[in-house]
């Protein structure tokens, strides 16, 4: 079955770099997906990447993917004190096929 | 205009009774999702279904049964509930189909204590 670890907690200082990483078993994903969770509320999407893809940059947001290691990270320049979240990596093959969530990483900045 | 809203909130309840948690979406998706999750944050899908029809039924005790009445809306029924029970349940819906991202979009989440 599907498995997508995470370390559990990551704390950096603002105006650092942040990089929350992510290994998945299922070599047949086609959709991986970073999401945060601020507290006490749902999760919301940060960005996505296909599987045919290598690197997918939003503003701060750089996702890196290794495929042939099925590690996948999320980096976040220059983080911020509202960027204190929990960031979940999610993958999917798509379809009708659910998405399985990671463990999640508690991301701490300290001002 | 809240995209995926869910009712109650919180929910603090008695071990045996029975309650219902409501999810309505007016995203105009057509599959919705119910999620757990437990006190370590630990997120695991429980159903989904599309168009009213259901489409993943992870390892979920039958005391659980959700019911969708119509696309935009998918509400869950636990019966007998157990103190392990007590969690955040999250809705969350998105658009299946070739092409599309599949976004999931999530609700604010119920607070579900049992006593």
């Amino acid at each position: 079955g599907e498995d997508v670890e995470q370390s559990l907690f990551l704390s950096v200082r603002e105006g650092d770099s942040s990089v929350i990483n992510c290994t998945y078993t299922d070599s047949s994903s086609t959709y991986l997906y970073w999401y945060k969770q601020e507290p006490g509320a749902g999760l919301q999407l940060l960005t996505y990447i296909f599987s045919n893809m290598d690197m997918k940059q939003d503003q701060r947001l750089t996702v890196l993917l290794n495929k042939k290691d099925k590690h996948l990270s999320l980096r976040i320049a220059d983080t911020q004190t509202g960027d204190s979240a929990i960031y979940f990596c999610a993958e999917s093959t798509g379809g009708y096929q659910k998405v399985t969530f990671g463990t999640g990483t508690k991301l701490q900045v300290i001002p | 205009d809240t995209a995926v809203s869910q009712t109650p909130k919180y929910l603090v309840t008695q071990m045996g009774n029975d309650k219902s948690i409501k999810c309505e979406q007016n995203l105009g998706h057509d599959t919705m999702y119910w999620y757990k999750q437990d006190s370590k944050k630990f997120l695991k899908i429980m159903f989904s279904y599309n168009n009213k029809e259901l489409i993943i039924n992870e390892t979920v005790p039958n005391r659980f049964s959700p019911k969708s009445p119509d696309k935009a809306h998918l509400n869950l029924h636990i019966n007998s509930l157990e103190l392990g029970d007590s969690a955040v349940y999250f809705c969350a819906s998105s658009q299946v189909g070739r092409g599309v991202i599949e976004t999931q979009y999530f609700g604010p989440g119920t607070r579900l204590l049992v006593l």
